[in-house]
């Protein structure tokens, strides 16, 4: 079956930084989505890698290893405004997005 | 304003009711989907839609059938709602022929509590 795993739930302090991971195993692979979405609201796009490295977008940064089957999402300098669920999801070989549950992020002062 | 906008927010019923969810999006996309969110937080995809043309049609029951009059356009039907038909439903869209790399856009969800 295809499975994706990310941590249920992951607290950070406001100012600082924190790694989000997230595990995939799927038939084929031709990209990995991380998505925002705050209580109460839609997913909103973050970023996509295709190819294994590191993408930085601002304060969030996006890395991949295939051979690994991992992904991960760096936030930086951590504001309250960051408290949200963060969504790692893969498009398998048939261009299906399988979604994980995904890591709700609370942010501390 | 260039969104995805579905209606209503909030959709309150009993159960045995029939009800619809409407989508519309005016940012030109060839693809629509209906997505459910239940409350622990999985997407799962319902229908696809491409140019008005059915591509994915998951494992849902037949009492859900969507409807898509044109390709800006995405409705959702249930009919004989039951409880655990309760849950967050989004509608999205995306750009395909950019590429499948083509993120989607949400709706801002539709809350569905049947009681």
């Amino acid at each position: 079956g295809q499975n994706i795993d990310q941590p249920t739930e992951m607290t950070a302090t406001e100012g600082a930084i924190v790694q989000i991971n997230c595990t995939y195993q799927t038939s084929g692979f031709n990209g990995l989505f991380w998505y925002q979405q705050h209580a109460g609201e839609a997913p909103t796009f973050l970023s996509y890698n295709v190819l294994d490295g590191l993408e930085e977008k601002g304060r969030f940064s996006s890395f991949l290893s295939r051979s690994k089957g991992y992904s991960y999402l760096l936030l930086k300098e951590l504001q309250m405004k960051d408290s949200a669920s963060y969504l790692c999801a893969v498009l398998d070989s048939n261009y299906q997005l399988i979604w994980g549950a995904g890591t709700k992020l609370i942010i501390k002062p | 304003d260039t969104a995805v906008s579905q209606t209503p927010k909030y959709l309150v019923t009993q159960m045995g009711n029939d009800k619809s969810i409407k989508c519309e999006q005016n940012l030109g996309h060839d693809t629509m989907y209906w997505y459910k969110q239940d409350s622990k937080k999985f997407l799962k995809i319902m229908f696809s839609y491409n140019n008005k043309e059915l591509i994915i049609n998951e494992t849902v029951p037949n009492r859900f059938s969507p409807k898509s009059p044109d390709k800006a356009h995405l409705n959702l039907h249930i009919n004989s709602l039951e409880l655990g038909d309760s849950a967050v439903y989004f509608c999205a869209s995306s750009r395909p022929v950019d590429g499948f790399n083509s993120p989607l856009h949400f709706g801002n969800g539709t809350r569905l509590t049947v009681t």
